[in-house]
């Protein structure tokens, strides 16, 4: 069965600092992976997604995330921190046609 | 152009009583989902329509909840009677057909509930 975890429920860095946002995801075959971008108040926003191509993605916002199946990882990136990504961070995959969420990654960005 | 639609913004009922939410999915998205994302969890799928047939509602508390999409438009979440365990806030999402698996999903900005 596919799930999804987030390794981190909180994470903090300074803005202009890069910021690294974990998952991993448990399945016997590539599934399709999202990470989704949730502002408060405010639904869920999608950020960029995995379906079996380039294993390197780019997203919206300058956000990329990289499929590792050796190590079943799909962890979020990005270079340099701003203000405006204060958020919370959802890694999801696909499992029997359905999207499943990770528990969520709060994302808090220190001046 | 126009996103999904959720009304009300915020509820607040005691333990017992019903509610309802509302969803306006994107013109033309064949497929809605129902999520319900409790604090400090990511959200967790509820029920999901192919136009106004049930693809799947296997993690719905039939017992006390309930939803539609007549015609396969909108759609309507009830809660009768609601349980302290149900204060949550409810997302409705949708997609083109057959996009749910690989495209994207496009969220509401979800109902609050809080139940006393």
């Amino acid at each position: 069965a596919q799930s999804v975890t987030q390794l981190d429920s909180h994470v903090s860095v300074s803005e202009g600092t890069p910021v690294l946002l974990r998952c991993n995801y448990s399945s016997s075959y590539s599934p399709s992976l999202f990470w989704y971008v949730q502002h408060p108040n405010k639904g869920l926003q999608l950020l960029l997604k995995y379906t079996s191509a380039a294993t390197l993605v780019k997203g919206i916002n300058g956000f990329e995330a990289e499929f590792k199946k050796s190590e079943t990882s799909f962890h979020l990136t990005k270079p340099s921190a701003h203000m405006s990504d204060a958020a919370e961070y959802f890694c999801a995959a696909n499992r029997d046609d359905k999207i499943i969420f990770g528990k969520g990654t709060r994302l808090h960005i220190l001046p | 152009e126009a996103g999904v639609a959720q009304s009300p913004r915020y509820k607040i009922i005691e333990k017992r009583q019903s509610v309802a939410f509302w969803c306006n999915p994107i013109s033309g998205h064949a497929t809605l989902y129902w999520y319900q994302q409790i604090l400090g969890q990511g959200p967790k799928l509820l029920i999901q329509f192919q136009n106004n047939g049930v693809v799947d509602d296997s993690q719905l508390p039939k017992d006390r909840f309930s939803a539609e999409r007549l015609k396969g438009v909108d759609s309507t979440l009830k809660i009768q009677p609601a349980k302290l365990e149900d204060s949550a806030v409810y997302l409705c999402a949708s997609s083109l057909a057959g996009q749910g698996i690989t495209g994207e999903l496009f969220f509401g900005e979800g109902s609050r509930l809080t139940v006393l």
